[in-house]
């Protein structure tokens, strides 16, 4: 069965303290693994797409990467505007759906 | 620079009552979709449309319908609204399908209580 994991559910780091959210996959046929973060009361906003394992992008102190079976958001001395929900979601080719995880709720405390 | 529009923000219906959502893009994209998003689940396909006059069921499509009126607006609609109705609704576009790895961008949400 196709499935989209991210851990943790919630984590709460101090700012200055990089850390790592994982997303994990078991899908056939991916076609594009995406990053999207949700600020409470608001839609997902786009982050990055990663379409083959060994890719990376950066934008600002994020930086995303890609694996055959998982992915990595990693957030570089964060600050507390960087608190937010990060969705995980993939594509697989010929499917016109994204497949969402739950999300891994961040908080950066100042 | 509106991107994807939703109405309403937020709605309250009675059980039985019927209501429609709007949606409207102004990115010129082809695709557009609705999604509902629950506590403790991901973000769920209600219903896809290709293009104009296409639509295609979702994960999630029983008790919504859709109409895909023209390029830029595609409308949700509850036709007897029921309890496990109550969600966030989210509706989406893109430039092309994401099978062929297009991204998907996401208007503001519309809150929806069933009671």
């Amino acid at each position: 069965e196709d499935q989209v994991t991210q851990s943790p559910e919630a984590l709460r780091l101090q700012e200055g303290e990089s850390s790592s959210l994982n997303c994990s996959y078991t899908v056939s046929g991916l076609r594009g693994l995406f990053w999207y973060r949700q600020d409470p009361g608001k839609g997902p906003e786009f982050l990055f797409t990663l379409y083959s394992a060994g890719e990376e992008k950066e934008k600002e102190r994020l930086k995303a990467t890609l694996t055959k079976k998982e992915s990595f958001l990693h957030i570089t001395a964060p600050k507390p505007e960087d608190s937010a929900t990060y969705l995980c979601a993939v594509s697989q080719t010929g499917a016109n759906n994204l497949f969402f995880g739950t999300g891994t709720r961040l908080t950066v405390i100042p | 620079n509106a991107g994807v529009t939703q109405t309403p923000k937020f709605q309250v219906l009675k059980t039985g009552q019927s209501m429609t959502l709007q949606c409207a893009q102004d990115m010129n994209h082809n695709s557009m979709y609705w999604y509902r998003q629950d506590p403790g689940m991901g973000l769920r396909l209600i219903y896809y449309s290709a293009s104009e006059g296409t639509t295609d069921k979702g994960e999630v499509p029983n008790g919504y319908n859709v109409s895909r009126l023209n390029k830029r607006e595609f409308s949700l609609r509850l036709e007897s609204a029921a309890p496990s109705q109550t969600s966030v609704y989210f509706c989406a576009s893109s430039e092309a399908g994401t099978g062929a790895g297009n991204t998907i961008y996401f208007g503001e949400g519309s809150w929806l209580t069933v009671v």
